[in-house]
């Protein structure tokens, strides 16, 4: 049963520190998504690739947050230096391909908290 | 541009009885549309999605949805509640342009079940 893994599943970090989030999408999947979840903004679309490609990354604050691909089978987003207002719930996705009529597929999510 | 609009941040009925979640979107283009669950503490999954074809759609665990586009509406209906269907729901359309395709997420409904 294919899955999208992410790592860690929770993360409580001090103010100013480094965090980076990792995602393994579904193998065969070229389209992968961050999203945020929080109690007041609901899910929030951050960025997402294709081909490893960033297509959109408008959602994500440019100044301390950072999106990548390094391969296929990898996504890591990071964030530096975090803030507590960060605090919340990123999730990855992952789509077989570019329709918009494809599935997406979501991981358990990495639960922040900057303290 | 297009986007969903979600009516009742939370829902409670009876178990045995009627959940009717209700979504109206908007889209200058024939949409995609979409139902996702979320059960606590896990990622979002799939219920059901309209493409193309019959109004009608049936998904997992018993929901189903019916597009109309004289309402604008794409309502989730399942006949009969259980304890385990207690999650959050997301009604999403798809928004497609010449370069990619990202989903649009509504606010979410909390949908609880009473004994």
């Amino acid at each position: 049963d294919a899955r999208v893994t992410q790592t860690p599943r929770h993360k409580v970090t001090e103010m100013g520190q480094e965090v980076t989030m990792r995602c393994q999408p579904i193998l065969g999947h070229n389209t992968v998504f961050w999203y945020r979840q929080t109690m007041m903004q609901g899910l929030e679309l951050l960025a997402y690739f294709r081909n490893r490609a960033p297509l959109d990354d408008s959602g994500m604050p440019k100044d301390r947050f950072s999106a990548e691909m390094p391969d296929a089978t990898l996504a890591t987003l990071k964030i530096q230096p975090s803030e507590p207002r960060d605090s919340a719930v990123y999730f990855c996705a992952s789509q077989r391909g570019p329709s918009g009529t494809d599935t997406q597929y979501f991981g358990p999510g990495t639960r922040l908290t900057v303290l | 541009a297009q986007s969903v609009t979600q009516l009742g941040s939370h829902v409670s009925v009876s178990e045995g009885a009627l959940v009717l979640l209700r979504c109206n979107y908007s889209s200058s283009v024939p949409p995609y549309l979409f139902w996702y669950v979320q059960y606590p503490n896990q990622g979002l999954q799939l219920l059901l999605k309209y493409t193309t074809g019959a109004t009608l759609v049936k998904g997992i665990n018993g929901f189903e949805a019916e597009f109309k586009k004289s309402e604008t509406s794409f309502h989730l209906t399942k006949p009969s509640a259980h304890m385990s269907d207690a999650a959050e729901y997301f009604c999403a359309v798809s928004e497609i342009n010449s370069s990619a395709s990202k989903i649009i997420f509504g606010s979410g409904t909390r949908l609880s079940i009473r004994p």
